[in-house]
């Protein structure tokens, strides 16, 4: 299995401009998560899906973030308009709903707004 | 909600010795989910070992264990003859299966691995 697949691994934008980060889940898992890393507050998850239906986005920092999830192997997370304060890793992961679910994680896109 | 602490920022330890990292949580659930994740400088996000919380023996991988003790609440990670790769930031996890499998994660653990 590929695992779970993001892109893009690195985004340098300025600020005011749309980003867009994509994330293909492990095949035959029906939740998948997105999460932003930083340096000051650690992993915060963003929103969550089970069976391409949001579940949770009170993580959401505001109305400028956004994700959709139109099928099971595709999600996008979008941020628009972009700020400095965006900066971050971004973790897309997907785990199969059953046992003990552990997630599995993407190499996560690093993203840089000037 | 449920919390997870991570109460040592850094860790050290020399090659081929033995090192435990802590994790205590907080939960009114009897039924739940802990694992160790390890995050290396390239950044991915790797499952080192999990544990259910029905299952009174603890978990091991390899030269990773834990110990987990269910009434103190407490999900400590053995890494024993530990190697220059086991270098890596290392957070607990908590799962729980009734609000909406919601994962909590703690806030990390910085092991350095001296030659």
């Amino acid at each position: 299995d590929a695992g779970v697949i993001q892109s893009p691994r690195h985004e340098v934008t300025e600020m005011g401009q749309e980003v867009t980060l994509r994330c293909k889940p492990i095949s035959g898992h029906n939740s998948l998560f997105w999460y932003r890393q930083t340096m000051m507050r650690g992993l915060e998850l963003l929103i969550y899906f089970n069976n391409n239906v949001p579940i949770d986005d009170s993580g959401m920092p505001e109305d400028r973030f956004s994700a959709k999830m139109p099928n099971a192997s595709f999600s996008t997370l979008k941020i628009q308009p972009s700020e400095p304060r965006d900066s971050a890793v971004y973790f897309c992961a997907s785990r199969y709903r059953g046992g003990s679910g552990e997630l599995f994680f993407g190499e996560g896109s690093r993203l840089t707004v000037l | 909600a449920q919390t997870v602490t991570q109460s040592q920022p850094e860790m050290s330890v020399q090659e081929a010795e033995t090192v435990t990292l802590s994790c205590t949580y907080d939960t009114s659930e009897s039924d739940y989910y802990l694992f160790w994740y390890k995050q290396p400088p390239s950044r991915q996000m790797i499952l080192v070992i999990r544990q259910e919380a029905y299952k009174q023996q603890n978990a091991t991988e390899n030269r990773f264990s834990v110990n987990f003790q269910k009434a103190a609440k407490s999900f400590s990670l053995k890494i024993s003859d530990s190697q220059l790769g086991d270098a890596a930031m290392y957070f607990c996890a908590y799962r729980s299966p009734n609000t909406g499998n919601q994962f909590y994660f703690g806030t990390g653990t910085s092991l350095t691995v001296i030659p």
